[in-house]
């Protein structure tokens, strides 16, 4: 167990509205990220951060924002939820080791 | 993107039997990892390779780290009902980013 817990677990929300997913972790590691889980696409990352405040962006990055203000918390963004946005959305670790661990996931849907 | 292309898609087994899949990089990893993941859950980390050539083993599970850096393999000897699940691969070859292949699903016919 990897000490990484995600809120919420589920959200449906309307095209147009702001969302914001939260990830914690309670290990303090450096490096956190964001994927998506899509059939046939497997997962693709996001965003990702190096350290508070250090964050760079990933394969699928547009349409998102990252926020870390703090070691423990990665906050990703939709500033404005379209359709083809309606995935599963992860929170990884990584430790010293360059073993990523992963959260339990948040299930978006956007209608 | 960096494209892992990951074989089989899908698997179907007898419950005994044992399986291999593999995957494969355009380029060179430095690190190779296998996660299975179920239903509704995240990915499980099983074997992390760390060095060409390199062989692991978790319990039923085995993994290589190819000699060309640019593909690895995974092995489940003696399948049992439990083993069901999406197992996919991940390499890294900075140590910040990782790309993900797109699965192979294993199904275990008891």
């Amino acid at each position: 167990d990897a000490g990484i817990t995600q809120s919420p677990r589920h959200k449906v929300t309307e095209t147009g509205t702001p969302v914001t997913l939260r990830c914690h972790q309670t290990e303090n590691h450096r490096y956190m990220y964001w994927y998506r889980q899509d059939p046939g696409h497997g997962l693709r990352l996001i965003h990702y951060s190096y350290g508070v405040k250090d964050t760079d962006k990933g394969e699928v990055s547009d349409g998102y924002s990252v926020s870390r203000s703090k070691t423990e918390d990665f906050l990703l963004t939709l500033e404005s939820a379209t359709s083809s946005q309606t995935s599963v959305y992860f929170c990884a670790i990584k430790d010293s080791a360059d073993e990523q661990f992963f959260g339990p996931g948040t299930r978006l849907t956007v209608l | 993107g960096q494209q892992l292309n990951q074989s089989p898609q899908s698997m179907f087994i007898q419950e005994g039997e044992d399986v291999s899949m593999n995957c494969t990089s355009s380029s060179i990893f430095n690190t190779w990892l296998w996660y299975k993941q179920e239903p509704g859950e995240g990915p499980v980390l099983l074997i992390a390779l760390y060095k060409a050539g390199e062989l692991t083993s978790n319990g039923r599970l085995t993994a290589q780290f190819g000699i060309t850096r640019k593909d690895s393999f995974l092995n489940i000897s003696a399948s049992i009902p439990s083993d069901v699940g999406i197992y996919f691969c991940a390499g890294t070859n900075t140590g910040n980013q990782f790309y993900f292949g797109t699965g192979t699903s294993l199904t275990v016919i008891p």
